[in-house]
């Protein structure tokens, strides 16, 4: 079993539509958790990150940590064509160096 | 957050050569760097952790003497694979991470291909 799981998709939602995206975790020693956005050919873009539980917005983005369920989440709101990409989800323990442990990455479509 | 350049972004090379990609951190120093490889339709997948004015750190199963990492400075950190293969074309990524803060900043990517 992964450490960190994420459905692979393809997610495909019609543009304006939210997109919802969801990571689970094993190791209890995470932290730190990020959703990268990664174009075809490109390095990964930070979207956001969040320490331990809680929610965290910025603009149409939401992140949702659920360090109980061992369970994170992204939103993205009024979802654009540009937001078609591949999400990871990354997620660090301060005791292992900050080395980010990924997800497999879900790709979205976003359809005009 | 920080800017991250890589060069070259597309290198071709020949079986048994090596080739050398740089990665800078271009607007604030980083001592520590780190070294992704990602194949298509795959994840990240850290090689090695690259220390200021120190040796790299590699992952298990990483081959130490055929990807040697120097991170001379604390704003370049450099991956050469040696004596490269077909088997090594890849997507190579570097980050860089700040200390006091818990996210990376990636790089652009080099694509590696070898005939």
């Amino acid at each position: 079993q992964k450490e960190v799981e994420q459905d692979p998709g393809p997610l495909s939602v019609p543009e304006g539509a939210i997109v919802s995206l969801n990571c689970t975790y094993s190791n209890s020693a995470f932290q730190y958790f990020m959703w990268y956005r990664q174009y075809s050919r490109k390095g990964p873009e930070l979207l956001m990150y969040t320490y331990s539980s809680g929610n965290k917005e910025d603009g149409r983005f939401t992140a949702q940590v659920d360090k109980s369920s061992k369970y994170i989440s992204l939103f993205i709101r009024d979802s654009q064509p540009s937001d078609s990409a591949t999400y990871l989800c990354a997620m660090s323990a301060r005791a292992a160096g900050n080395k980010l442990t990924f997800g497999g990455g879900t790709r979205v479509l976003v359809k005009p | 957050g920080a800017v991250v350049s890589q060069h070259p972004s597309w290198v071709i090379c020949k079986s048994g050569t090596s080739v050398k990609i740089e990665c800078r951190s271009l607007d604030f120093q980083a001592t520590t760097m780190f070294w992704y490889r990602q194949f298509p339709k795959q994840s990240l997948m850290l090689m090695a952790t690259s220390n200021e004015g120190s040796k790299a750190t590699y992952e298990q199963g990483v081959e130490k003497d055929k990807f040697l990492i120097n991170h001379a400075s604390l704003t370049l950190s450099t991956l050469t694979v040696t004596s490269a293969h077909p088997e090594d074309s890849s997507f190579y990524i570097c980050s860089v991470w700040l200390a006091g803060f818990y996210e990376q900043y990636f790089g652009p990517g080099t694509r590696l291909t070898v005939t």
